[in-house]
């Protein structure tokens, strides 16, 4: 069955700090993987997503992924945080056309 | 491209009453949709999934007399939330995929937050 763990309900930085966010896939199958973000009170907005081929994806707002088939794992990274990067991150793995998703983790950026 | 809305954002019912949340699909076809609950500070649970023209398919644990899904047309879903309690009260978040979608890439709408009083 697919799962998602994501380590670390809250992580904090400071501004300009590098952003690590941990997630870690359970798949029967070769997964498809996701990282979503929330922001409150609104729906979800697509970061990234793993497939096929280049295992170092790169997403929207500066973050990237890196899968590691040998970790199950597929960490979100971004280099220097912004304030506006605080928000809910969701991982998530497919299984069959649905998304199945971790617990989520906040991050919060001081300045 | 690939907006999903939903009807109301938000809304306040009576316990016992019924309440019905629409999803649309505005700029493609949806040929699947799925509905998940979310609790404040947790994360989406998926309800059911949704196939354009037939029955949803539910989680374990979901009652299907208790959230009704309709997925009658290529751009609608709807949810109705039947007899709602307080315990009903939560954020509804549906997505929309379409067949051209790769991956399993959904499109997201922004949510609509049920209190039942």
């Amino acid at each position: 069955a697919q799962s998602v763990t994501q380590l670390g309900s809250h992580v904090s930085v400071s501004e300009g700090a590098l952003v690590l966010l941990r997630c870690n896939y359970s798949s029967s199958v070769p997964p498809y993987l996701f990282w979503y973000v929330q922001y409150p009170n609104q729906g979800l907005q697509l970061l990234l997503k793993y497939t096929t081929g280049a295992t170092l994806v790169k997403g929207i707002n500066g973050f990237e992924a890196e899968f590691k088939k040998s970790e199950t794992s597929f960490h979100l990274t971004k280099p220097s945080a912004h304030m506006s990067d605080a928000a809910e991150y969701f991982c998530a793995v497919s299984r069959g056309t649905a998304l199945i998703f971790g617990k989520g983790t906040t991050l919060s950026v001081s300045s | 491209g690939a907006v999903v809305s939903q009807h109301p954002s938000w809304v306040i019912c009576k316990s016992g009453t019924s309440v019905k949340i629409e999803c649309r699909s505005l700029d493609f076809q949806a040929t699947t949709m799925f509905w998940y609950r979310q609790f404040p500070k947790q994360s989406l649970m998926l309800m059911a999934t949704s196939n354009e023209g037939s029955k949803a398919t539910y989680e374990q644990g979901v009652e299907k007399d208790k959230f009704l899904i309709n997925h009658a047309s290529l751009t609608l879903s709807t949810l109705t939330v039947t007899s709602a309690h307080p315990e009903d009260s939560s954020f509804y978040i549906c997505s929309a995929r379409s067949a051209l979608s790769s991956y399993n890439e959904q499109f997201f709408g922004p949510g609509t937050r049920l209190t039942v009083l």
